[in-house]
């Protein structure tokens, strides 16, 4: 496609339920960044990934956060056992490196 | 820990007019910093980056500054119009892998 895509573009879900997000980069972005944007905050950096580097998962808000890239494409951002301070715009956005970062329109998480 | 601070919060200018938006940092060992807008119910639209070494960047009627050594960087909106309408924000790349924002700055431009 043209630009990153993110799946679902919505979704709600209960207390305390697991979640997958999907992020579809721009094809040949070696770089990949996942971001949350919480109700009148800034923009939180979660993770990022280059190339087949080992992510620095230290920018994760807790352990129930994790998160995949599989062949250097697609990523899916997982969070178990979801809280109500979990709800939030998270954002996909990928890059060549050190390029300018295009963003995907994000998920809109809402939880119960 | 690197902090980004973006002033003012909100501004609202006639069209036409000129503006500045201001972002400040608190270390000055970035490796860029990049100027994005945002518009509601959106995600961010990439403006303008500049790496470390640069001192500006322009597109159209754009232009970006970074003085690295006071930890400063402006973006320039010239002859401002409606659709120029958004929230912009500054991020700084602060080591290989860690990303700040800023909170931005809300522009309204007035018909």
């Amino acid at each position: 496609g043209a630009g990153v895509s993110q799946s679902p573009s919505n979704k709600v879900t209960e207390k305390g339920k697991d979640v997958e997000l999907r992020c579809d980069p721009i094809s040949g972005h070696t770089a990949l960044y996942w971001y949350r944007q919480s109700l009148g905050q800034g923009l939180e950096f979660l993770i990022y990934f280059q190339g087949n580097s080992a992510p620095d998962k230290s920018g994760l808000p807790s352990d129930r956060f994790s998160a995949e890239r599989t062949g250097g494409s697609v990523s899916t951002l997982t969070i178990q056992r979801t809280q109500q301070e979990d709800s939030a715009v998270y954002l996909c956005a990928s890059s060549l490196f050190n390029q300018p970062q295009h963003f995907g329109d994000g998920t809109r998480l809402s939880i119960l | 820990k690197q902090e980004v601070t973006q002033i003012p919060a909100a501004l609202s200018v006639p069209e036409g007019e000129n503006l500045v938006l201001n972002c400040s940092f608190t270390d000055s060992a970035i490796y860029n910093l990049q100027w994005f807008r945002q518009d509601p119910g959106k995600g961010l639209t990439s403006l303008l980056l500049i790496q470390s070494s640069q001192r500006e960047q322009t597109s159209g009627r754009l232009n970006a500054s970074l003085d690295k050594s006071s930890g400063r960087s402006t973006l320039y909106i010239a002859a401002s119009q409606p659709g120029d309408s958004a929230t912009y924000l500054c991020a700084v790349r602060h080591s290989f892998n860690k990303f700040y924002f800023g909170s931005g700055t809300k522009l309204n431009v007035k018909p």
